[in-house]
């Protein structure tokens, strides 16, 4: 069983039309959630770690908040250069202390002109 | 600052062919990781290490090994190269320690690896 389900899979919108990407997650205790970016044949880029519930970071026109089970990836008014894979991962508290994390699949963006 | 580096970018094996990917950071940290990337698979991690010498399995180990002999690298691998393990591989770093914002990971631009 996933530690980590990212939902949808693949998400097309339209330049301008807002949406949240979802990552929904079990673990015994959240050490920390991280969201990043990957481009077509390049690494994940780091944008946010959220630590406890009620946590929001903002760049740009990203916006990531974190509940106790769930961490969503608000996109407001987006455009083409938006379009990325966006990956979420967990950090469990009780994976011992070298701190691994457990990554989701990815939601694939494509934001149409 | 070059971050994180991966060498060789793409690389063709024959089956049973062995080869080692080589993977540099300079920020000084002190966690390395190997994760391959499959198509509906997401990362998966391979090995990784917390520090100069050490080295641990992480959830797809075998088929490859790691070696640690110097902090700022990392290298991965493959004894004998398999079909199976066609896929990308992206080493990433972290700069360890309990703190927050210690544990963000910093990812390499990913290497190619066909096994014909």
């Amino acid at each position: 069983e996933d530690q980590v389900t990212q939902s949808p899979e693949a998400l097309r919108l339209q330049e301008g039309e807002s949406s949240s990407l979802n990552c929904s997650y079990t673990v015994s205790g959240l050490r920390g959630l991280f969201w990043y970016r990957q481009d077509p044949g390049k690494g994940p880029e780091f944008l946010f770690t959220l630590y406890s519930a009620g946590e929001e970071k903002e760049k740009e026109r990203l916006k990531a908040t974190l509940t106790k089970k769930e961490s969503f990836l608000h996109i407001t008014a987006p455009k083409p250069e938006d379009s990325a894979t966006y990956l979420c991962a967990v950090k469990d508290r009780e994976s011992g202390g070298s701190y691994i994390p457990t990554f989701g699949r990815g939601t694939s963006l494509i934001v149409h002109p | 600052n070059a971050g994180v580096t991966q060498t060789p970018k793409f690389r063709v094996l024959k089956t049973g062919q062995s080869m080692t990917l080589l993977c540099a950071q300079d920020m000084n940290h002190e966690y390395m990781y190997w994760y391959r990337q499959d198509p509906g698979m997401g990362l998966r991690l391979i090995h990784y290490s917390v520090g100069e010498g050490t080295t641990a399995k992480g959830e797809v180990p075998d088929g490859y090994n790691v070696s640690r002999l110097k902090k700022q690298n990392f290298l991965l691998g493959l004894e004998s190269a398999a079909p199976s393990q066609t896929s990308v591989y992206f080493c990433a770093s972290s700069p360890g320690g309990r703190g927050r914002y210690q544990e963000t990971q910093y990812f390499g631009p990913g290497t190619r690896l066909l096994v014909l």
